[in-house]
């Protein structure tokens, strides 16, 4: 079946260092790759997609890689904040999955001033 | 605020009961999506509209869940003769084609079966 694993332990950093979040993937073969940020007790919010064919894509301090050969993506915060403590999700929609859009459980980021 | 909104927020409801929750997406996506979260997990996908169709379920739709979106517009997720293991976050999402697949969630309705 389909499987998205993300860091199950939570990560510390410290205030200005860069986090790096893993998310991998089995049996799936998406057409887009997305990231959310979830705070407690609220809905996901969009943060970044990316597609089949894209390597990397940036937003001004986020940046997702997508690697279909190694079933992977990674997704960068540089210059942290203690505001970007949250949890991070990863999501895989469409190509093999269908209209299915399926979540990791997240990565909870904690980030130290 | 993401401009989709889901009714109630909160429900506390008795095992056996029927209940029925309530998303407006955002107005004129065409795309509308069902989800279930458990603390520490993910969103669960349950289903997706686009227009007023049920292109996709999940299994857990095939028996005491159903959802509809009878104009295209709002959407209803019932979920009949519930169970203390229904209690979840229910997030409802919305999107339109012309912003690739992002999804805009709604802030949920938190469903507690004693």
């Amino acid at each position: 079946s389909q499987k998205i694993e993300q860091n199950s332990e939570a990560l510390n950093i410290q205030e200005g260092k860069t986090a790096t979040l893993t998310c991998n993937y089995t049996n799936y073969s998406p057409a887009y790759l997305q990231w959310y940020r979830q705070d407690p007790g609220r809905g996901p919010v969009f943060l970044l997609l990316i597609r089949e064919n894209e390597k990397e894509k940036r937003k001004e301090r986020l940046k997702v890689t997508f690697d279909t050969t190694l079933k992977q993506s990674l997704f960068h915060i540089t210059a942290s904040q203690p505001a970007d403590s949250a949890t991070y999700l990863c999501a895989l929609e469409g190509g093999t999955g269908g209209f299915k859009t399926i979540f990791g459980a997240g990565t909870r980021l904690f980030v130290k001033a | 605020d993401t401009g989709v909104s889901q009714d109630p927020r909160h429900k506390i409801t008795k095992r056996g009961q029927n209940v029925t929750f309530r998303c407006d997406p955002i107005s004129e996506h065409n795309r509308l999506y069902w989800y279930r979260q458990t603390l520490g997990q993910g969103p669960e996908f349950l289903t997706y509209f686009q227009n007023e169709a049920q292109l996709e379920k999940s299994r857990l739709l095939s028996d005491r869940f159903s959802a509809e979106r009878p104009k295209g517009s709002f959407s209803t997720l019932e979920i009949q003769r519930t169970e203390q293991g229904d209690s979840a976050m229910y997030l409802c999402a919305s999107g339109d084609n012309s912003g690739g697949d992002t999804q805009y969630f709604g802030p949920g309705t938190r469903l507690t079966v004693l």
